[in-house]
């Protein structure tokens, strides 16, 4: 199995831009997909594969990658985004998922 | 559109058993797989295994190899998570979530399931 390491709290002003990241040895490999999970909800997919946005998911949200080290860029945050955020891929095996640790995002 | 829509919240006691449900709808459901995913109070998601609807194929964690057997009934499009021997520490929301085959993207979530292990 492999690990997959968020920073646990970020804080980003009103309007302006935060980056959360996600490191792993796996993401070697993989890419990383990115959830949104609000309070007493289920997560949502926001970012998948090599930056792509399901339907209906603001384009606020950019993906990025380099090498061990996903990245997820909120532009112009807004009071909505607050929220837990969550990675994932594949382990290293290829075989398994594995999450990340999670970063609560607080909009000042 | 495609739902995945769970059991209902179950109470146990430790060294039981629970069975949870998910019952999809809006896509076909033997072209995906079903991931089950559990989240402890205040914790952070925990994937447990998969489930091709195609083949019936399963990949668990290993953590869980042991006590889970996921299942699923294509005549109702529904898939199941097993979890035996529970402990007070399997208390937590249990979700369902599909994923593409080839893909590791989980891209609709069920509303998740409380079990509460209690002795």
């Amino acid at each position: 199995s492999s690990e997959l390491t968020q920073d646990p709290a970020v804080s980003v002003a009103l309007g302006q831009t935060v980056r959360i990241t996600c490191q792993g040895d796996s993401l070697r490999s993989y890419y990383a997909n990115w959830y949104q999970q609000k309070p007493g909800q289920a997560p949502v997919l926001v970012m998948y594969g090599q930056n792509k946005r399901p339907s209906g998911i603001t384009d606020r949200f950019f993906g990025s990658s380099s090498g061990n080290t996903a990245s997820l860029t909120i532009t112009g945050a807004q009071s909505e985004d607050e929220a837990d955020y969550y990675c994932n891929s594949r382990d290293n095996s290829g075989y398994h998922y594995v999450f990340g640790t999670g970063t609560k995002v607080t909009v000042l | 559109q495609v739902q995945l829509v769970q059991s209902g919240a179950e109470v146990k006691k430790t060294g039981a058993s629970v069975k949870v449900s998910c019952k999809t709808s809006g896509y076909i459901f033997t072209s995906y797989g079903i991931n089950w995913v559990r989240q402890a109070p205040g914790q952070g998601l925990e994937w447990m295994g998969w489930i091709s609807a195609y083949s019936d194929n399963t990949k668990y964690a290993e953590k869980f190899q042991v006590r889970v057997t996921m299942t699923t009934d294509t005549s109702t499009s529904t898939a199941y998570m097993e979890l035996r021997s529970l402990r007070s520490d399997d208390t937590a929301v249990y979700y369902c979530a599909r994923d593409s085959v080839g893909a590791s993207e989980l891209d609709y979530w069920g509303q998740g399931t409380l079990v509460t292990v209690s002795s």
